[in-house]
């Protein structure tokens, strides 16, 4: 199975901040990666597919780039709203895998 | 507007079954390839199965298979996953999500609420 691998596992940044976050996968997976978000308490929300395309009505803050086994996810002007936990997932060979997930907290 | 409504959950007793429904709306189901995703509380999120537009290709993690079977009908716009010989380990949320692609799988854009499966005595 690929292993995805994120960092870091939680974070603490303030409003206005520009934060990003890392996944690599254990084997080369091109650009099949994508990213979601699970505010708490709530289901999963698709952002990003493809490495780097936005999903529908997925506001331009967020963006992401990579590909082969390093990715990132990139907030660039982090808001309250923003608060979650950030997940990146490998669809290029079943098992699909995902990243333990990544917790963006507010200073 | 894309609204997968999952239903079916609650307490089951180990070694039990249940069936989880997801009821489609806003898209065309009979295109789309479907999924189930799993996320036991306080953990992240394990991919279950998925199926195609036509259920000719059906794929399941490990963790489920022979016990766990997904299914679709067409004509109700609705998934479903068939869950027996249910453990301790089974208790979680269960998501089921949209394709993006309908014969082959290229990726989830669409997931529905959760539905909380409870395995317990």
């Amino acid at each position: 199975d690929i292993q995805m691998t994120q960092s870091p596992s939680s974070l603490s940044a303030s409003v206005g901040d520009r934060v990003t976050i890392t996944c690599r996968a254990s084997q080369d997976i091109g650009n099949y990666l994508a990213w979601f978000q699970q505010r708490p308490g709530k289901a999963p929300k698709s952002l990003i597919h493809a490495a780097s395309s936005l999903q529908v009505g997925v506001p331009t803050k967020f963006s992401a780039s990579g590909s082969g086994t390093e990715f990132t996810l990139t907030i660039s002007s982090l808001q309250p709203e923003d608060l979650a936990t950030y997940y990146c997932q490998q669809y290029k060979t079943y098992p699909w895998t995902f990243g333990q997930g990544t917790k963006v907290e507010i200073k | 507007e894309v609204h997968l409504v999952e239903s079916g959950g609650g307490v089951v007793q180990p070694g039990r079954s249940l069936r989880l429904s997801c009821a489609a709306s806003g898209f065309t189901f009979d295109i789309s390839a479907m999924h189930w995703v799993r996320q036991a509380p306080g953990k992240g999120l394990e991919w279950v199965a998925s199926i195609n537009l036509n259920s000719a290709t059906i794929v399941y993690a490990d963790s489920v298979k022979g016990r766990f079977t997904v299914s679709r009908d067409n004509a109700k716009n609705t998934l479903y996953l068939q869950m027996s010989s249910l453990s301790a380990e089974d208790t979680a949320f269960y998501y089921c999500a949209k394709d993006m692609a309908g014969q082959s799988f290229w990726g989830i854009d669409y997931w529905g609420q959760g539905s909380l499966v409870i395995v317990s005595s």
